[in-house]
């Protein structure tokens, strides 16, 4: 089973202030997505990387997939208030049975006035 | 974009009971949906895959007499929780897939608190 391991698990940040989480991992993926959920709602999709050392920009966020496909990042620059949820990493298990979405373990970002 | 709608959004229930959360693709046909859990501040676990007119495919360790589910028609399937104790308090949110933009991608239910009492 591949594991997808995110760092940090929570970070507590200022408003403005830029950061970066981590999703790991030592298996290659063909693609990685990356989720924002926000407290009581379902995850909705930001992004998914494709091809090896890949950069997508959506607005103040940043996505990098590894060179080697085992890894991907999330910047966020001057974060904000709205930015706050959980930002989770996803890889396509693919079965006999069919395609499963895995999760990692979740980044819990907290933006502070 | 696809919509999926879960109800309850929240239910309180007392021990012993049966909860059935239902959830619906809106405007599309969906004929996999998938069930996850999850706890306060935790990822999402895949509970099970329902598949429309057949059998649901549950992940390893969980119960499928205490979790039913059933996918009786394209736009609906339903997760119930049987006999629900304290611990099977949870997040649960359904999903399908979409195709969308040239692309299958997975859309979420706004998810079901269920509390046990």
């Amino acid at each position: 089973t591949q594991l997808l391991e995110q760092s940090p698990q929570f970070l507590s940040i200022q408003e403005g202030e830029n950061l970066t989480v981590y999703c790991n991992s030592s298996s290659v993926f063909s693609s990685l997505q990356w989720y924002r959920q926000e407290p009581g709602e379902g995850p909705v999709l930001l992004v998914t990387v494709v091809t090896g050392g890949e950069v997508k920009k959506l607005k103040r966020l940043t996505f990098q997939f590894g060179d080697a496909r085992k890894d991907s990042s999330l910047h966020i620059t001057a974060a904000q208030p709205g930015d706050t949820g959980l930002y989770l990493c996803a890889y396509l298990r693919r079965e006999t049975s069919g395609s499963r979405l895995t999760f990692g373990e979740g980044t819990q970002l907290t933006v502070n006035p | 974009g696809a919509v999926v709608s879960q109800h309850p959004s929240r239910v309180i229930c007392k021990s012993g009971t049966s909860v059935k959360i239902e959830c619906r693709s809106l405007d599309f046909q969906a004929t996999t949906m998938f069930w996850y859990r999850q706890f306060p501040k935790k990822s999402l676990m895949l509970m099970a895959t329902s598949n429309e007119g057949s059998k649901a495919t549950y992940e390893q360790g969980v119960e499928k007499d205490k979790f039913l589910i059933n996918h009786a028609s394209l736009t609906l399937s339903t997760l119930t929780v049987t006999s629900a104790h304290p611990e099977d308090s949870s997040f649960y949110i359904c999903s399908a897939w979409q195709l969308g933009g040239g692309v299958f991608e997975q859309y979420f239910g706004p998810g079901t608190r269920l509390t046990v009492t």
